[in-house]
């Protein structure tokens, strides 16, 4: 069945980077980019970022251009989130989950969600 | 950035009508998508593109938008409809996906 499976959780100091992956399987891995949405604790859904699971374009949230990079693995058909220079505001669940509609993108599939906290 | 806002919380009686709205400047011409998340859990897909419904979600949830305002009706609700609900659109000029505020269902 399709599934998205992330690593487990992180627990960072500030300063620090972590870097969570996901591993789609149950359907063809290039056919459908990836996005990543956090979500701070009582908050609401945060979306960071994009990434062509087929040539690895990548779009990223204004708010985390510089500190977040995604990238694929095709031989593994695994994506990466990895940000840097964490700070305490950064501790969330993060999660992936599989972008369709073209020109209308929503997430349709998602992972389990990673626990990272950031501590000082 | 385009902003969703929603109203923070709605209570619903068992077997009566929720509606969640999510407000926007011109939200009519976006298409709107909506989210379901339980605690703990991660959020599912229960309405995209407006009105249509992913395989295995209920008829009782409906979608409608137009003007400023996207609407998700769930009708008959149940206790298991209690939930956060987010409305999602996607953003052309910066290809953000960007999500509303959010709204806790609780079932009376």
């Amino acid at each position: 069945q399709l599934q998205l499976v992330q690593s487990g959780p992180e627990v960072k100091k500030s300063g620090a980077s972590v870097k969570v992956s996901c591993k789609p399987s149950g359907y063809t891995f290039t056919t459908y980019g990836i996005s990543w949405v956090r979500q701070a604790p009582g908050q609401s859904l945060e979306w960071m970022g994009w990434i062509s699971t087929n040539d690895g374009n990548t779009k990223y949230a204004q708010q985390l251009q510089g500190r977040v990079t995604l990238t694929t693995d095709k031989s593994t058909n695994t994506v990466y989130m990895e940000l840097r220079s964490l700070r305490s505001d950064d501790t969330a669940v993060y999660y992936c989950a599989r972008d369709y509609g073209i020109g209308r993108f929503y997430c349709d599939y998602w992972g389990q969600g990673t626990q990272v906290t950031v501590s000082s | 950035s385009y902003v969703l806002t929603q109203p923070p919380a709605v209570s619903v009686a068992p077997g009566q009508t929720a509606r969640i709205t999510c407000g926007a400047n011109n939200i009519g011409s976006y298409s709107v998508h909506w989210y379901q998340q339980k605690p703990g859990q991660a959020p599912v897909l229960v309405v995209h593109d407006d009105r249509d419904r992913p395989s295995g979600i209920p008829e009782r949830f409906t979608g409608s938008n137009s003007g400023n305002t996207a609407t998700l009706t769930i009708s008959r609700v149940e206790a298991g409809d209690e939930a956060d609900y987010y409305c999602q659109v996607w953003e052309r000029s910066t290809a953000a996906r960007v999500f509303g505020t959010g709204t806790k269902v609780t079932v009376l």
